[in-house]
């Protein structure tokens, strides 16, 4: 089965650039999508197909993907962005996988 | 504005059947372009795809839950069920209702989630 790995926690200062990487084998061949969730709601996306935005979703806001790791950028970090964060893919083997998520803190 | 709504019971007695319903409002379920999905958050933890169906019945599930899950469909009143039977208390968990595009394999809505506790 297919699995994605994701550290458990991030911090970035305020008003700096926020990494977080989501790794799996090969996950560059694959569309990868993200989410954020914050306490007490359900996930909303925030990038699909490995840097695409939503609409209302900031600029802010970017993906890349490439061998072993796909990456969620956010830059000029604000406090309301501290959230726990999901990467997410379909493999055929395994249909929708989730990483474990990771908690941004801003601090 | 699509919206899915999630109702049923938020206490389940260990062993008994989870059952649980996802009511959609602002687009059909009918819509050959969607998946419907079934995922769950224990507390404290993270996101696990349980299942989706499409809108013909036609079902697949997570391999880890298959044996104990069933999906179904009622097109008439535009909701999908989620029944998890044999429950434990490891089956604690929020449980959202999601729609993906067949086309496009991200969860573009959820409905707000719904606790369900698994305790005699």
């Amino acid at each position: 089965s297919y699995e994605l790995t994701q550290p458990l926690s991030v911090s970035v200062a305020l008003g700096q650039t926020a990494r977080i990487p989501c790794g799996g084998n090969n996950i560059g061949g694959k569309n990868v999508h993200w989410y954020r969730q914050k306490p007490g709601q359900a996930p909303v996306l925030v990038i699909y197909r490995d840097y695409n935005r939503p609409s209302g979703i900031p600029q802010r806001f970017s993906g890349s993907n490439s061998g072993n790791t796909a990456t969620l950028t956010i830059s000029r970090a604000q406090a309301g962005d501290e959230a726990d964060y999901y990467c997410q893919l379909w493999d055929s083997s395994t249909a929708w996988v989730f990483g474990g998520g990771t908690k941004l803190t801003v601090l | 504005q699509v919206q899915l709504q999630e109702s049923g019971p938020g206490l389940v007695k260990p062993s008994q059947t989870l059952s649980l319903t996802c009511t959609v409002s602002g687009g059909s379920i009918s819509s050959g372009d969607y998946y419907w999905s079934w995922i769950r958050q224990p507390p404290g933890k993270g996101l696990e795809w349980i299942g989706y169906i499409y809108y013909s019945g036609s079902t697949s599930y997570n391999s880890s839950l298959k044996s104990r899950v069933t999906i179904s469909v009622d097109t008439s009143r535009h909701q999908f069920s989620l029944k998890l039977s044999s429950v434990t208390a490891a089956d604690t968990a929020v449980y959202y209702c999601a729609r993906t595009l067949v086309t496009d394999l991200f969860f573009d809505y959820w409905g707000q989630g719904i606790l369900v506790t698994v305790s005699s």
